[in-house]
């Protein structure tokens, strides 16, 4: 079964716009955490953000932020004043019990001036 | 600076022939992983180690095999039996089951082709 679904291919946004990207996930542990990654074109997966399910608050990291929404499996990321170097490639991923990863299929953004 | 080495950034294979590729750490990772990942796709998991001396099969493991004899290293071997080895392959590594959910590492990856 897939654990990580991203149902956005591709996304659009205007520079200095906020842009939020879906993931949702599907776990049966009580205990686990979620990640955002950033591929340029160049190739190599940037780490951004990170949520553990038992944390209260959203996680923030400068213009990213991770609206968590438990009940609902959510974990959509949101990019402020989205900026030209944000176009890319974004992965939600997981990470369960017994150190197992899982990765979503990715959302393409476009950051257009 | 501590981080993934993966060599060569670039790599052309004949018909037939097995290549390897590099992959190192000097983040003192217990676990490492590599995927696939072809054009406009997302990642595919080949095979994966948590500790030296032992690895698991991936997803997509057939005609790709691995060692992990040193902590550092997880070298993959494209092998001939793999038929379409055109891909860009990434190597992680991740503190593995001694820290709570810590986040996979990458390096910049090797970019496969055949001749």
């Amino acid at each position: 079964a897939q654990k990580i679904t991203q149902t956005q291919p591709g996304m659009f946004v205007q520079e200095k716009e906020a842009v939020t990207l879906d993931c949702t996930y599907d776990t049966s542990d009580q205990s686990y955490g979620l990640f955002w990654y950033k591929q340029p074109s160049s190739g190599e997966m940037i780490f951004l953000i990170y949520q553990g399910s038992y944390d209260e608050q959203n996680a923030t990291e400068g213009r990213y932020s991770l609206n968590f929404q438990k009940a609902r499996k959510s974990a959509n990321l949101v990019i402020s004043a989205s900026q030209l170097g944000d176009s890319a490639m974004y992965f939600c991923a997981m990470i369960t019990a017994g150190n197992q990863f899982y990765f979503g299929t990715g959302t393409s953004l476009t950051v257009i001036p | 600076d501590g981080g993934i080495t993966q060599s060569p950034k670039y790599l052309f294979r004949k018909e037939g022939q097995n290549v390897t590729l590099s992959c190192e750490q000097n983040l003192n990772h217990d676990a490492m992983y590599w995927y696939r990942q072809d054009p406009g796709q997302g990642l595919r998991l080949i095979y994966y180690s948590q500790i030296v001396n032992d690895f698991q099969k991936g997803d997509i493991a057939e005609g790709y095999s691995v060692s992990r004899e040193k902590k550092e290293s997880f070298p993959l071997t494209v092998t001939s039996a793999q038929k379409n080895p055109t891909a860009f392959y990434l190597c992680a590594s991740s503190i593995g089951s001694r820290g709570l959910f810590q986040p996979q590492h990458f390096g910049d990856g090797t970019r496969l082709s055949i001749l």
